[in-house]
């Protein structure tokens, strides 16, 4: 069973940088796996931000950002704002038509 | 614009099937490369990729809920239907639909939710 993994928190200072990544159980994440990242908070349907690795969606900020480092993906939210504390999710696809979800990500700006 | 919503039972009981409909406008699911997902989180956990279906109606379930998941869709009605057999109460969830358009494999737009309870 392909497991994706996040950090489970993380706590960011306003104005500051955090990168987030996402991992797999075995091997490495490229972009072949189209890696994209979702946005939630309490209540709230997820909203999308990052899609096909890099790829901004449209009405996000510039302060996110997606890429591959080493072999995981990441999302860098830089130069953060209260209104950023979410959850933070990401998505790989397995191939096969399959699609899985990490655990998530808390971001706590304080 | 792009729109999408969940309809369906606030609660079912264990053992009973629980279907689910999608109703969406905005897009055609007869267009090549659109494609429609169901999603589910369970209060206070992760996101769950479900299953979905393509324009020209080929289907992909989670590996682990494979048996129990049917999904199906009436483009004259701009519908796509989720069904889930043999609900338990560990099926307790906000279920989403989304949609992956223009042969992306992000979900690009999601419904609200709805919130399904399993219980006696």
């Amino acid at each position: 069973q392909t497991v994706v993994t996040q950090e489970p928190s993380f706590s960011v200072s306003p104005g500051g940088t955090v990168t987030l990544t996402c991992g797999l159980s075995y091997g490495s994440v490229s972009t072949s796996h189209y890696p994209s990242w979702y946005q939630q908070t309490p209540g709230q349907a997820p909203r999308t931000l990052i899609y096909s690795t890099n790829s901004r969606s449209s009405g996000v900020p510039d302060r996110f950002s997606g890429s591959i480092l080493g072999n995981k993906a990441a999302l860098t939210i830089t130069g953060a704002q209260a209104d950023d504390e979410s959850d933070y999710y990401c998505v790989l696809y397995m191939g096969r038509g399959i699609s899985v979800f990490g655990g998530g990500t808390k971001v706590t700006v304080l | 614009q792009v729109t999408l919503k969940e309809s369906g039972p606030a609660l079912v009981k264990p053992t009973q099937t629980l279907t689910l409909t999608c109703t969406f406008s905005g897009f055609s699911l007869t267009t090549s490369g659109m494609r429609v997902s169901w999603i589910r989180q369970p209060p206070g956990k992760a996101l769950e990729w479900l299953g979905r279906i393509d324009w020209d109606d080929v289907k992909f379930y989670s590996t682990s809920l494979k048996t129990r998941l049917t999904i199906s869709k009436d483009t004259s009605k701009n519908q796509v239907v989720l069904t889930v057999t043999n609900m338990d109460p560990v099926d307790t969830a906000t279920y989403y639909c989304a949609l992956m358009g223009n042969n992306r494999l992000s979900f690009d737009n999601w419904g609200q939710g709805t919130l399904v309870t399993v219980s006696s």
